[in-house]
């Protein structure tokens, strides 16, 4: 039962543009989120994470927007630049219960184009 | 500051066989996790271990057992191996300090397992 669906498989998009990639659960209990980047043939990377009580986190030319009512987050990448070709994994977990354990969806490849 | 190191990165087994890798977490981490991501899909979680225990577990049957060493290293085990184990393992460490703990896990380049 997959709880953390990534519903495209690849996005591509130009240099300098935004790339707006999605993610949604169907655990409630679902309360911190957290998006990785992999490369091929390494691990995946952290990238940025949000608390259920926020609703928008933001570092560099990365945001990530939780809507709870919707049960959905998307990381909005602003300029996209080459080197931000990869895949993009959401996570979830459910804090205090799991500890620290992670939901994963599938992916979506992100390709950025010059 | 050496990150999450997992060794072998690849490997080739036969149906039937058994196999044992190894992760050495970030220095500072006390917990290890094990992830197995087949192709197309996201990682999914095995186990975690701490305190040389092993503290929770996924949907994995006991075929997949593991070990962690005083030094906060771990191994991953898997018997009678199938065709089906045949995938990418993942090994991420992060830090509990009792109920003190951290959710940004930090991954190795993990183990390309294939069975054959």
């Amino acid at each position: 039962d997959q709880q953390v669906k990534q519903n495209s498989p690849s996005l591509s998009v130009q240099e300098g543009r935004i790339s707006i990639l999605n993610c949604d659960y169907t655990n409630s209990m679902f309360d911190y989120f957290l998006w990785y980047k992999k490369y091929p043939a390494e691990g995946p990377t952290f990238l940025i994470s949000i608390s259920s009580i926020k609703d928008k986190n933001e570092d560099g030319r990365f945001t990530v927007f939780l809507n709870k009512s919707a049960k959905h987050l998307s990381l909005h990448i602003v300029p996209s630049q080459p080197g931000d070709s990869a895949v993009y994994f959401c996570a979830a977990s459910v804090r205090g219960s799991t500890l620290g354990r992670l939901y994963f969806g599938r992916g979506t490849q992100l390709t950025v184009w010059p | 500051d050496a990150g999450v190191t997992q060794s072998p990165t690849h490997l080739i087994k036969t149906r039937g066989q058994q196999v044992t890798l190894r992760c050495s977490p970030k220095s500072g981490h006390d917990t290890v996790s094990w992830y197995q991501q087949a192709l197309g899909q996201g990682p999914q979680f095995i186990f975690q271990y701490y305190e040389e225990e092993e503290r929770q577990r996924g949907n994995f049957p006991d075929r997949f057992s593991g070990h962690q060493f005083p030094n906060y290293s771990s191994e991953l085990n898997v018997n009678a191996l199938l065709l089906g184990d045949s995938a990418l393992y993942l090994c991420a460490s992060s830090f509990s300090h009792g109920t003190l703990y951290s959710y940004e896990q930090y991954f190795g380049p993990g183990t390309r397992l294939t069975v054959t």
